[in-house]
């Protein structure tokens, strides 16, 4: 079966580098996401990778994928206080619904 | 509007009754999910509609699920005798329709507490 996980907490110093790990079981994922969810808002996309990629970057943010050992990992540079917040990881397998982790909830200490 | 709406945003019940919840998807987009978030997990499927029709409907827990989307826009998700196990927040997605990316925009959620 399907199955995301993520370690749950992750504390990082104002300027550092977060990085953010996620594993995953299915090995027919087609994409995989990463969703930030700030206190009382919605999800919002930060940004997918597709399965035959091994890096994507965007700005700040660096996805890497390691296909044979299904880990997936966000780094995202110059972490800000305005980057707090919890970090879902997700796959696609084709089937149309999303499968998230529980989600790593990222301090940030000025 | 630009986003995906759903009303209320927080919904206060008794065990028994019946609710609904209501989302508006993003104009033009064909596909809507229904998730639920219980605290500390992440967003767990309900339900997906492609238009009008539910597509697949897998992950509702039980018969006292069920979602409607009548013109292919507005969708309501039905709870009837709620549980105190019922209490989460429930989310409402939509996306273009079944492409290659599957990029779905999230709504703010209802907050459901069942006392």
């Amino acid at each position: 079966g399907e199955d995301v996980e993520q370690s749950l907490f992750l504390s990082v110093r104002e300027g550092d580098s977060s990085v953010i790990n996620c594993t995953y079981t299915d090995s027919s994922s087609t994409y995989l996401y990463w969703y930030k969810q700030e206190p009382g808002a919605g999800l919002q996309l930060l940004t997918y990778i597709f399965s035959n990629m091994d890096m994507k970057q965007d700005q700040r943010l660096t996805v890497l994928l390691n296909k044979k050992d299904k880990h997936l990992s966000l780094r995202i540079a110059d972490t800000q206080t305005g980057d707090s917040a919890i970090y879902f990881c997700a796959e696609w397998a084709g089937s149309y619904q999303l499968t998230f982790g529980k989600g790593t909830k990222l301090s940030v200490i000025p | 509007g630009a986003g995906v709406s759903q009303t209320p945003s927080n919904k206060v019940t008794e065990k028994g009754k019946y609710v609904e919840l209501r989302c508006d998807p993003i104009s033009g987009h064909t596909a809507l999910y229904w998730y639920r978030q219980s605290l500390g997990q992440g967003p767990e499927f309900l339900i997906y509609f492609q238009g009008t029709g539910a597509a697949d409907d897998s992950g509702l827990p039980n018969d006292r699920f069920f979602a409607v989307r009548p013109e292919g826009s507005v969708s309501t998700l039905k709870i009837q005798r709620t549980e105190r196990g019922d209490s989460a927040v429930y989310l409402c997605a939509s996306s273009l329709g079944p492409g290659e990316v599957n990029e779905q925009f999230f709504g703010p959620g209802t907050r459901l507490t069942v006392l």
